[in-house]
């Protein structure tokens, strides 16, 4: 759904270890989804993205995982660096119907690596 | 570069005056999406134009707060009587309009009212 002015949550994750962050949408009929990083002071970045069509898509150290039967995301993030701390945002773009066709956003979850 | 563009990068004023935020789109892209956020808080929608149509401002606070996007030109975002609870960074994302595709952001611009 879409973001409120809420206090994000926050994960603490060791250096080397993996990291799982996850992500709920509200739209049943949402069909492509995008992961967002924001770095401090900096807008938000594409990572990956994925289509209902599929239920895992694989980028260089991140994976994007899809269950659509209970609308839920999430990305993983393999051999967790410092420079992977920042704010990851989950996003739905649905492409079921005509007309404009609006991003939103969920609150997104702050990732803090610890070295 | 033909990213989001943002200007100012940071800008600061006096409570009430006016605060202008401008943003160019990608190429090719004709819908313009404005975000608010809050130091360690989420981004929070606040517009959502298309060339010359305000399609969604079901964010937008209703007094002081205005949005275009005019034919010619980068889309605005106008804060009016800034009060310092409007200091936040503002970011803008373009896209195509078309499902299934993404949003691309700009750096923010960053506004301080003193």
């Amino acid at each position: 759904g879409e973001s409120v002015g809420l206090h994000l949550p926050t994960l603490s994750v060791q250096e080397g270890d993996n990291s799982i962050i996850n992500c709920a949408y509200s739209n049943s009929a949402s069909d492509y989804f995008i992961w967002y990083k924001q770095e401090s002071g900096k807008g938000p970045q594409f990572i990956i993205d994925i289509r209902s069509n599929m239920d895992k898509r694989q980028g260089q150290r991140v994976t994007v995982l899809l269950n659509k039967t209970v609308k839920h995301l999430s990305l993983q993030i393999a051999a967790t660096q410092p420079g992977d701390s920042a704010v990851y945002f989950c996003a739905e773009n649905p492409s079921n119907s005509g007309g404009y066709q609006k991003v939103t956003f969920g609150i997104g979850t702050k990732l803090q690596v610890i070295p | 570069n033909a990213g989001v563009m943002q200007n100012p990068r940071h800008l600061v004023r006096r409570r009430g005056q006016e605060a202008r935020l401008r943003c160019s789109p990608m190429k090719g892209h004709s819908h313009v999406y404005w975000y608010r956020q809050l130091p360690e808080e989420g981004l929070k929608f606040m517009v959502y134009l298309q060339k010359e149509n305000i399609i969604d401002e079901s964010g937008m606070p209703k007094e002081r707060f205005s949005a275009e996007f005019p034919k010619e030109g980068p889309s605005i975002l106008r804060i009016q009587q800034v009060v310092r609870g409007d200091s936040a960074a503002y970011f803008c994302a373009s896209s195509d309009g078309q499902g299934g595709t993404e949003a691309f952001f700009g750096q923010g611009t960053r506004l301080t009212v003193v």
